[in-house]
């Protein structure tokens, strides 16, 4: 029954590594997002698709890639890990880019070490 | 781009006391503002948001209130109860802009019984 769901939920891992985080909804929703929230609770927008299609990318190194393989799902990889990517990352989903309400997932907490 | 500022960053109230957190929006062209609340492991959710052709919503002990010529929009919550606790965000966007919307830094908002 949850509408936006993400996993795993923690994330524990070492410096260097490429790990995944899987996001989907099922609100039958156009468009998804991923948003870093950093340990001052500051929230920003990193990637926006929209119908499987990238249509905002906010200066996000690039060893994060984003992939949406249908517009259920949006996933995150991230390659060689670093500290500073340790947060928590939200997905969320919107009815199209024209409404920017947006239904958020309950986060995953990556913890790089 | 859009820049988003809120305050305060923390705010602590007595318990049935009014709260109200205050933003300032710089890009003149935005035109919907959400208020989303964060409780403590989970990811934000929506409570209110507002257009720009309003000038005042209100659901039932929560209110947003909206001055396009100062471009600031404030949330006011009356008759706070501990469970109001959480972190509070507001957002400005331009609905039709690609989906995207800027956050502001978030507020704590402490009610104590």
């Amino acid at each position: 029954d949850t509408a936006v769901s993400q996993t795993p939920k923690y994330l524990v891992t070492q410096m260097g590594n490429d790990k995944s985080i899987k996001c989907e909804q099922n609100l039958g929703h156009d468009t998804m997002y991923w948003y870093k929230q950093d340990s001052k609770k500051f929230l920003k927008i990193m990637f926006s698709y929209n119908n499987k299609e990238l249509i905002i990318n906010e200066t996000v190194p690039n060893r994060f890639s984003p992939k949406s393989p249908d517009k259920a799902h949006l996933n995150l990889h991230i390659n060689s890990l670093e500290l500073g990517d340790s947060a928590v990352y939200f997905c969320a989903s919107g009815l199209d880019t024209k409404n920017t309400e947006a239904f958020f997932g309950q986060g995953t907490r990556l913890t790089v070490v | 781009g859009e820049n988003v500022e809120q305050h305060p960053s923390t705010l602590s109230v007595q318990e049935g006391d009014s709260a109200v957190i205050k933003c300032t929006y710089s890009d003149s062209a935005s035109n919907y503002f959400p208020w989303y609340k964060q409780e403590l492991g989970k990811g934000p959710q929506l409570i209110i948001d507002i257009r720009s052709n309003v000038g005042e919503k209100k659901d039932q002990r929560i209110a947003v209130t909206l001055n396009k010529t100062a471009k600031h929009f404030s949330l006011h919550i009356t008759e706070t109860q501990p469970e109001d606790s959480a972190v509070y965000f507001c957002a400005a966007s331009i609905q039709g802009n690609a989906g995207k919307s800027t956050f502001g830094d978030g507020t704590t908002l402490t009610v104590k019984p």
